[in-house]
């Protein structure tokens, strides 16, 4: 079965940083372009961001530009989600998904809540 | 990065069909076919239901199908169930190698 398991959301102050983390497991995780989005409160999806098989591309969302770094280790099967400099419209449920710009599966998500 | 264009609600019948619509510009929904629709109810992951316009992953009812025109694709549900009930958002490759999703679309079944 085609699993994805996010983790390392939590409540940061604005300015702060968080690392993200996902693992997967029950595909190849190295043949695949990964990809993490996000959902507001109440709000609608987001891209925010995705990485090729072996990490020689990756792009952003405008708004997280400079600010986040997406990565990945293709032998612990792990992507990641390095957030910097955060804010609070950066508050969301943030998830992992298989693949560059159609996703299957998700992940079941984590919450980040920037707030002072 | 706009989003693309979705209306806000729709309803239906149980039994009738719906069609909700997603528009983009030349950039995106136009110029790729890569448009895909999810289903999202509440407290949930979203589900893929369509990819590449109008295909069906595995396990999806064939009474969820896609299509697109131009700049806008178009996902149908046909003879409805309260189990069709949730949020439904479209989204496309873009242009600039980024993707963009609509608003979403919340359905309600009458």
């Amino acid at each position: 079965e085609v699993q994805l398991v996010e983790s390392g959301g939590g409540l940061v102050q604005p300015g702060g940083s968080l690392r993200l983390s996902c693992a997967a497991s029950g595909f190849t995780f190295s043949g695949f372009w990964m990809s993490w989005l996000r959902q507001a409160p109440g709000k609608g999806l987001e891209w925010v961001a995705n990485i090729k098989q072996d990490g020689s591309e990756k792009n952003y969302v405008d708004s997280v530009k400079g600010r986040f770094i997406i990565s990945r280790e293709n032998a612990k099967n792990s992507l990641h989600l390095q957030m910097n400099s955060l804010r609070a419209e950066d508050t969301a449920v943030y998830y992992c998904a298989r693949g560059g710009a159609q996703f299957d599966p998700w992940g079941q998500g984590t919450l980040v809540t920037v707030s002072s | 990065q706009s989003a693309l264009t979705q209306p806000a609600s729709v309803s239906g019948s149980p039994g009738q069909s719906i069609t909700i619509s997603c528009t983009g510009t030349s950039s995106d929904v136009g110029g790729y076919n890569y448009v895909s629709w999810y289903q999202q109810h509440p407290g949930k992951a979203p589900k893929l239901m369509i990819f590449e316009v109008n295909n069906r992953p595995s396990g999806i009812s064939n009474r969820f199908s896609g299509s697109k025109s131009g700049n806008t694709a178009s996902l149908t549900i046909s003879g409805l169930q309260a189990e069709d009930e949730a949020d439904y958002y479209c989204n496309s490759y873009t242009s600039s190698r980024t993707v963009v999703f609509g608003g979403g679309t919340k359905l309600t079944v009458l």
